[in-house]
């Protein structure tokens, strides 16, 4: 498996709180995606991080990228409702070949 | 600009009934991808095409699954005589051809259930 052994992560926070996900991967990637899932829904892409940038920013959202450790995180500031979703890394091995290896995500609720 | 279809959106078998998916990518998408996606799992490759073409189908349990893209645009995952250990999402996926990081455009899924 591209990621490691960790378990659908659960976590419940209160609006305009801010969160932290993390995960981490096994071989070698020069990008991470991160993805949100709606209930019912497909994953979308909500932001990308590449092997040359540690931290990258769009909106309430911050992705960062440890290659050393072969870890990566996002963080949402100031959660809102509309944030409850289950969240994916996924890498691909960026080789030509386009296999995307997906973590088993975190279930974000934010609570009024 | 229409985003991915896919068709049905659920499915109920009996064990050992065949059961097709279908799938509609964005106009000009030239890979497709299809996932599997248990339950509280993160969606897990089964398939994908560059056009027509089968680029790695090694996570396609081959005894039983099958996929086509015949002309490189809609596609079909069929499976024979399906397991309750089916039971899952399955999701379809495109991308259109580029030289960077790839995005990939998700369909709602097909939620199947294998009884």
């Amino acid at each position: 498996s591209q990621w490691g052994e960790e378990n659908l992560q659960a976590l419940s926070i209160q609006e305009g709180e801010d969160v932290t996900m993390n995960c981490s991967y096994k071989t070698y990637t020069t990008v991470v995606h991160w993805y949100r899932q709606d209930s019912g829904r497909g994953p979308a892409l909500i932001i990308l991080i590449r092997s040359n940038e540690r931290e990258k920013r769009s909106g309430r959202l911050r992705a960062t990228l440890d290659t050393s450790s072969q870890s990566s995180s996002l963080s949402i500031t100031a959660a809102q409702c509309e944030d409850t979703a289950v969240y994916f890394c996924a890498t691909d091995k960026n080789t030509g070949y386009q296999n995307f290896y997906f973590g088993k995500g975190t279930s974000l609720t934010v609570i009024p | 600009e229409a985003g991915v279809t896919q068709s049905p959106r659920y499915a109920v078998l009996q064990e050992g009934q065949a059961v097709s998916f279908w799938c509609d990518p964005i106009s000009g998408h030239d890979t497709l991808y299809w996932y599997q996606q248990p339950r509280d799992q993160g969606p897990q490759l089964l398939v994908y095409f560059r056009d027509e073409a089968v680029i790695d189908n090694s996570q396609l349990p081959s005894d039983r699954f099958s996929a086509v893209r015949p002309k490189g645009t809609n596609s079909t995952l069929k499976i024979q005589s399906a397991k309750q250990g089916d039971t899952a999402t399955y999701l379809c996926a495109s991308s259109p051809r580029t030289g960077g990081a790839i995005e990939q455009y998700f369909g709602p899924g097909t939620r199947l259930t294998v009884l």
